[in-house]
């Protein structure tokens, strides 16, 4: 089983509407959760870190649940710019190695 | 002013050529990074570096070969390279081994 887990996608919505989106992480020792982002032959950018008592930035809330040890990331009135690949990342379980582990990434393509 | 910045944008060379990728960061961080991310773009983490001391050293074949000569550069030196390195690599930094990292754009490597 990967480490970090994603539904590739793509997730087609229309403009304004609400998607959520999901990622499973393997090791119940995991601390640290982010959301990127990353847009088409760009590079990728923190959308945001995920707390335990989940938070909010604008249309964007996400979401931590350890007993299931998944993340959401909710997108509310979808633009047209959120049309992205949006990456899950979680801190490695082995505090040995200190790194973060990036999943495959959910695509969103946001339609007018 | 680029945060994290690394040349060249494109590189495209003949197998069994050597290259080298640079990176530089101004954000005064102390923790430098290179990723692999292959057409599925499965982003891979190859090293890091935090404070000029390798602290993450992946399965990666010994042709590839990281320099950090201070803590606001860290090279990529690419031996034989071989038609499975076509990619895109991404230098990153943070500030601390686990926050949150700043990407560079990438440089798209293709071998023919």
């Amino acid at each position: 089983r990967k480490e970090v887990e994603q539904d590739p996608g793509p997730f087609n919505v229309p403009e304004g509407a609400t998607v959520a989106f999901n990622c499973t992480y393997s090791n119940s020792a995991s601390q640290s959760f982010f959301w990127y982002r990353q847009d088409c032959r760009k590079e990728p950018k923190l959308l945001m870190s995920v707390y335990s008592s989940g938070n909010e930035d604008g249309r964007f809330t996400a979401q931590l649940n350890r007993a299931s040890q998944y993340i959401s990331l909710l997108i509310r009135d979808s633009k047209l710019s959120d049309s992205a690949t949006y990456l899950c990342v979680v801190r490695s379980a082995d505090t040995g190695r200190r790194a973060l582990t990036f999943g495959s990434g959910t695509r969103l393509q946001v339609q007018p | 002013d680029t945060a994290v910045s690394q040349t060249p944008k494109y590189l495209v060379t003949q197998m069994g050529n050597d290259k080298s990728i640079k990176c530089e960061q101004n954000l005064g961080h102390d923790t430098m990074y290179w990723y692999k991310q292959d057409s599925k773009k499965f982003l891979k983490i190859m090293f890091s570096y935090n404070n000029k001391e390798l602290i993450i050293n992946e399965t990666v074949p010994n042709r590839f070969s990281p320099k950090s000569p201070d803590k606001a550069h860290l090279n990529l030196h690419i031996n034989s390279l071989e038609l499975g390195d076509s990619a895109v690599y991404f230098c990153a930094s943070s500030q601390g081994p686990v926050q949150p990292q700043h990407f560079g754009d990438g440089t798209r490597l293709s071998i023919l």
